[in-house]
């Protein structure tokens, strides 16, 4: 068991720019999450997926982002035209369907937004 | 809706003492509730959950909570509190009839243990 993983942990940019986050979670869970850490606050819900089916959409989530996960594996998270609130610690998690919830959570990649 | 409301930002406790850290939630539905510790620059580890089985719930590294359904409780605590422990402590909840939805942190308690 390799964990959540999460790539790149840092990344800094200018405004203006498009950035793209990858999640790899534990291999046989089902259920991928992304969520949204800003300091000294909890993570706020952003998005989750079952397989490759994108079921909820916070309305934290603006049209400036997207998330995909195609084959049902990686997930990746898109910011485009960033903006220096979107800095933030971004978080993946990930469960198995039928459990009782309990979501596995990745080290996080760091944006900040110049 | 539900929400988790944690009682003190900051809690400070010596090297020893009791460690109470507090969490009330507000759900229509029966919930599912957790505890997560997250270490500086890192990812939120679970430190143990509540499913209905029992009111009293045993985690990691000597943690405890005990679900209390009268005073929509579910405090966090450990006997004696080491150097180790000093981290965010996060109470969360989510819905047991819809499981595998998403989780609603509430805003975290920062313990500090002091020598």
């Amino acid at each position: 068991d390799t964990g959540v993983s999460q790539n790149p942990r840092h990344k800094i940019t200018k405004r203006g720019q498009n950035v793209t986050f990858r999640c790899d979670p534990i291999s046989e869970h089902n259920r991928l999450y992304w969520y949204r850490q800003t300091l000294g606050q909890g993570p706020e819900f952003l998005t989750y997926f079952q397989n490759e089916a994108q079921l909820e959409k916070s309305r934290l989530l603006s049209d400036r982002f997207s998330a995909e996960r195609p084959k049902g594996s990686f997930s990746t998270l898109e910011i485009q035209r960033t903006e220096q609130g979107d800095s933030a610690m971004y978080l993946c998690a990930s469960s198995f369907v039928g459990g009782y919830n309990e979501q596995f959570f990745g080290p996080g990649t760091r944006l900040t937004v110049l | 809706a539900q929400s988790v409301t944690q009682l003190g930002s900051h809690v400070s406790v010596s090297e020893g003492a009791l460690v109470l850290l507090r969490c009330n939630y507000s759900s229509s539905v029966p919930p599912y509730l957790f505890w997560y510790v997250q270490y500086p620059n890192q990812g939120l580890q679970l430190l143990l959950k509540y499913t209905s089985a029992a009111t009293l719930v045993k985690g990691i590294n000597g943690f405890e909570a005990e679900f209390k359904k009268s005073e929509t409780s579910f405090h966090l605590t450990k006997p004696s509190a080491h150097m180790s422990d000093a981290a965010e402590y996060f109470c969360a909840v989510s819905d047991q009839a819809n499981r595998d939805d998403k989780i609603i942190f509430g805003k975290g308690t920062r313990l500090h243990i002091l020598p």
